[in-house]
């Protein structure tokens, strides 16, 4: 079966530093992985998503990256974290079989930007 | 372009009442999915249902119910006797082909015993 890991669970980070959270999927090969970003009380926003090893598109721009460097591996980046980047960080990940697509998420990482 | 609303920003019940989630959505597309996911307090999603838009058939799986209604573009969602640990934000959720998916802000359902 396949499985989504996240980590770290929870991060508090100070303005200005940098940031890397990373997910893993494992049961799976070649899937589509994507990074969302929940903001307290509010709905999700795609940030990132790839559909394969060092394939990324970007759906806002913003002072985040993100970079596959290998098929099952997922890391979102950022050089100088803004208090704006304080959310709830989650990855999901996909197959395409003839276009029927459901995303399963991770546990996700809550980052706090002080 | 998508467009998923729910207009339901947060709803609370007694133990055991039925309550029932609303969604519509828009799309142009004759092809899309419609999804439905729970968000616990410990903030995974959970993934619930997937239709496809040429199968209108309503579907009951335990105490969760879906009514899709592509007249009026919904896909509404019923907990029947709803319990404690029903409690959480629900999103529904749209994907066009070649599109991403597309939340809903959520519907906050807090079940009180």
């Amino acid at each position: 079966s396949q499985t989504i890991h996240q980590w770290p669970a929870t991060l508090v980070q100070p303005v200005g530093s940098p940031l890397s959270l990373e997910c893993t999927v494992e049961g799976t090969s070649n899937p589509n992985l994507y990074w969302y970003r929940q903001a307290a009380g509010r709905g999700l926003q795609l940030l990132f998503y790839s559909v394969g090893i060092g394939q990324i598109s970007s759906e806002v721009p913003q002072n985040l990256s993100a970079s596959r460097p290998q098929d099952r591996q997922f890391i979102l980046s950022s050089k100088k974290l803004l208090l704006s980047d304080s959310g709830f960080y989650l990855c999901a990940w996909s197959v395409n079989l003839f276009g029927l697509e459901t995303q399963y998420f991770g546990p996700g990482t809550r980052l706090l930007v002080l | 372009a998508q467009k998923v609303t729910q207009a339901q920003t947060e709803i609370s019940v007694v133990e055991k009442e039925d309550v029932t989630l609303d969604c519509v959505y828009e799309t142009r597309d004759t092809t899309y999915y419609l999804f439905w996911y729970k968000q616990p307090p410990s903030g995974e999603l959970v993934f619930l249902i997937r239709r496809n838009s040429f199968d209108e058939q309503n579907e009951i799986s335990g105490r969760y119910s879906w009514n899709f209604q592509k007249s009026t573009s919904s896909f509404n969602f019923t907990i029947t006797a709803s319990q404690v640990v029903d409690s959480a934000v629900y999103f529904c959720a749209l994907k066009e082909n070649n599109n991403d998916m597309r939340f809903g802000a959520g519907t906050r359902l807090t079940v009180k015993p």
